[in-house]
């Protein structure tokens, strides 16, 4: 059973870049497309981006190039990176498992999500 | 840029009761690479329906999701207590490549 977690500040200063792992454990991090989704306080979700164990990476338009996602197979990780952040980044931020195939582009597993403020 | 549209915005029902939720895209979605997703409150979301219509593993047979091009329906055919949560739709493949719906929140009359 693949199981991911999300680690990093849980607070981060306007401005400042805000940067998130997900540690990926029972399972094989080349089964996948490692991807990245926030929920901002009661709204929407929204994709950030994605990245394969190749390096490939696919992200969101509207995040205007402030994204960077890479990926350590070594350590079984994928990480995200976010400059110039403000308060509208404020948002809870899961990593999560997209099978394109099989799945047909669906997220399958999800971390538990983890919430970062920006601050002023 | 594709925009999927969910409605209603809330459904308020009984336990026992069917639910019906729609799902429509701005423009026609790739090859039913149309997903449905459960989020009760403080967790994660929870993949139900894949491919617009595969329930995905462990689901209950409750579950069916159906439609095509741009229309889509999940539909819950028995409400149970812990069905009552918020209910994303999703997209894979237009521009931009991944889009979510702005949910569903059915909930207890």
């Amino acid at each position: 059973q693949v199981l991911l977690q999300e680690s990093g500040p849980g607070l981060v200063k306007a401005s400042e870049t805000l940067s998130l792992s997900c540690t990926v454990s029972g399972g094989f991090i080349r089964s996948y497309y490692w991807s990245w989704i926030r929920q901002p306080p009661g709204k929407e979700l929204e994709w950030i981006g994605y990245i394969y164990y190749s390096g490939s990476t696919n992200y969101n338009p509207s995040l205007k190039g402030r994204v960077t996602i890479s990926v350590d197979t070594s350590k079984n990780q994928f990480s995200l990176r976010l400059s110039s952040v403000t308060a509208a980044d404020t948002a809870v931020y899961y990593c999560a498992a997209l099978t394109i195939t099989a799945y047909k582009g669906a997220f399958d597993i999800w971390g538990q999500g983890t919430m970062v403020t920006v601050s002023s | 840029e594709i925009v999927l549209t969910q409605s209603p915005g809330t459904l308020s029902l009984s336990p026992g009761e069917r639910a019906t939720l729609s799902c429509r895209a701005s423009q026609s979605v790739s090859s039913s690479y149309l997903a449905w997703y459960q989020q009760r409150p403080g967790q994660a979301p929870r993949l139900l329906i894949y491919g617009a219509s595969s329930r995905a593993t462990g689901i209950p047979d409750r579950f069916s999701g159906s439609g095509s091009g741009t229309d889509f329906t999940l539909t819950i055919s028995r409400l149970e207590p812990e069905d009552f949560a918020v209910y994303y739709c999703q997209q894979y493949g237009s521009s931009p490549l991944l889009t979510f719906g702005g949910g569903t929140k059915v909930e207890i009359k």
